[in-house]
């Protein structure tokens, strides 16, 4: 099926540095939304893109839906120990059905004190 | 708390046994989809109801598995005969419906099969 590309698959970076995180795609997608997962939770969800070109902030979080609509990044800003997790990049894709969301494999951040 | 529950949160079972777990959506979302994480993947879809209605199944749904919203409220996930690679987390989802895209999980269920 319909894959979505994350990378990367893991970060390591120290308290108060930036972190970008991109997805993509070989095909083209209508909705990008970013999510949060922590051990033994659901996906949280963070930020929803709409529409090509489209730049979004939430806080310390900031992402993009490319213009060609097969890539998203995250960017999150002054990174503290609560960032620590897995994100996810997810879409809706023509193809696949408006309702069901692909998801990507993830970035898994650690942050170091 | 308005938020998506599921219940249980963990489940033990042996080989064979059957399972059902339930998911209750935040009020006023008529739409509820079932997802399936395995470790270290993103969710993968499984189904979807639009209020009762299941409008949508995935080929990871085999004919173990079956989903039901009776009253467009709640629904339940049951899988018998279970098999070791059933063991995941099952999450389950709702949104708005309409043009809403956002979906909102629960915390999940985690299955392990033994």
């Amino acid at each position: 099926g319909q894959q979505l590309n994350q990378s990367p698959q893991s970060m390591f970076i120290q308290e108060g540095e930036d972190v970008s995180m991109n997805c993509t795609s070989s095909s083209i997608f209508n909705t990008w939304l970013w999510y949060k997962q922590d051990p033994g939770e659901g996906p949280v969800l963070l930020i929803a893109l709409y529409k090509a070109g489209e730049l979004t902030s939430n806080g310390r979080l900031t992402a993009q839906f490319g213009i060609t609509r097969k890539d998203s990044f995250l960017n999150i800003s002054a990174s503290i120990p609560s960032d620590v997790g897995i994100y996810f990049c997810a879409g809706q894709s023509p193809i696949q059905g408006a309702q069901k969301l692909v998801f990507g494999q993830g970035t898994r951040l650690t942050i170091n004190p | 708390d308005t938020g998506v529950s599921q219940d249980p949160r963990h489940k033990i079972t042996k080989r064979g046994q059957n399972v059902t777990f339930r998911c209750d959506p935040i009020s006023e979302h008529n739409r509820l989809y079932w997802y399936r994480q395995t470790l270290g993947q993103g969710p993968e879809f499984l189904t979807y109801f639009q209020n009762e209605a299941q409008l949508e199944k995935s080929r990871l749904l085999s004919d173990r598995f079956s989903a039901e919203r009776p009253k467009g409220s709640f629904s339940t996930l049951e899988i018998q005969r279970t098999e070791q690679g059933d063991s995941a987390m099952y999450l389950c989802a709702s949104s708005l419906g309409g043009t809403a895209v956002e979906q909102f999980f629960g915390p999940g269920t985690r299955l392990t099969v033994l």
